[in-house]
């Protein structure tokens, strides 16, 4: 498998623009996260989903940011209007759901991806 | 809401010596903690992890060990090599909510060879 896949790697903007994080789970993953991490505040969640329906976006900073997922193969993280505060690592993960006889139990893994490395000037 | 600690915030042991990591956590309810590695450029990745009814859990050089009543665990690694210099993060979560981790701080680990 090809893991998590984030794009773009590296995005550097001016203030004011729009940003647009992307990301690949890994097929068969039901849950998909988007984290962001920096030096003063670490690993942060922003908010996941399950099967594609947003679960918890109580992590996201401000009404500036906004996830979707349109399908089970495709998330996007949107900032608009950026920020050089926004300036972080954006990591997007997955995590499957494990099936044992008639129980269904969240996996314990969570798969990251690369990171996006976005830095706002 | 859950609160982990992590200390140290860097390391630096030389090669084959042991490395040890510690973290609190503040809420009673949690039962999962995992620990991951990050290497420079790369998104974490889970090298262990131990649930609360285990007091210890060992894999080759790693282990974690879990004290519930002080509500702190601990990450182990022994005969440190180079390829072990990374940031390690913590990471505590309760059933209920079972997808929402909470990160420890990270700790810089660096093996000189």
């Amino acid at each position: 498998d090809a893991g998590v896949i984030q794009s773009p790697r590296h995005e550097v903007t001016e203030m004011g623009q729009e940003v647009t994080l992307r990301c690949k789970p890994i097929s068969g993953h039901d849950y998909l996260f988007w984290y962001r991490q920096t030096m003063m505040r670490g690993l942060e969640l922003l908010i996941y989903f399950n099967n594609n329906v947003p679960i918890d976006d109580s992590g996201m900073p401000e009404d500036r940011f906004s996830a979707k997922m349109p399908n089970a193969s495709f998330s996007t993280l949107k900032i608009q209007p950026s920020e050089p505060r926004d300036s972080a690592v954006y990591f997007c993960a997955s995590r499957p759901i494990t099936r044992t006889g008639i129980k269904l139990s969240s996996g314990n893994t969570i798969y990251f991806g690369e990171g996006s490395w976005l830095t706002v000037v | 809401g859950e609160n982990v600690e992590q200390h140290p915030s860097t390391l630096s042991v030389q090669e084959g010596d042991s490395a040890v990591i510690k973290c609190t956590y503040s809420d009673s309810a949690s039962n999962y903690f995992p620990w991951y590695k990050q290497e420079l450029g790369k998104g974490p990745q889970l090298i262990i992890d131990i649930r609360s009814n285990v007091g210890e859990k060992k894999d080759q050089r790693i282990a974690v060990t879990l004290n519930k009543t002080a509500k702190h665990f601990s990450l182990h690694i022994t005969e440190t090599q180079p390829e072990d210099s990374a940031v390690y993060f913590c990471a505590a979560s309760i059933r209920i909510g079972f997808q929402k981790l909470v990160f420890g701080t990270g700790t810089r680990l660096l093996v000189s060879p």
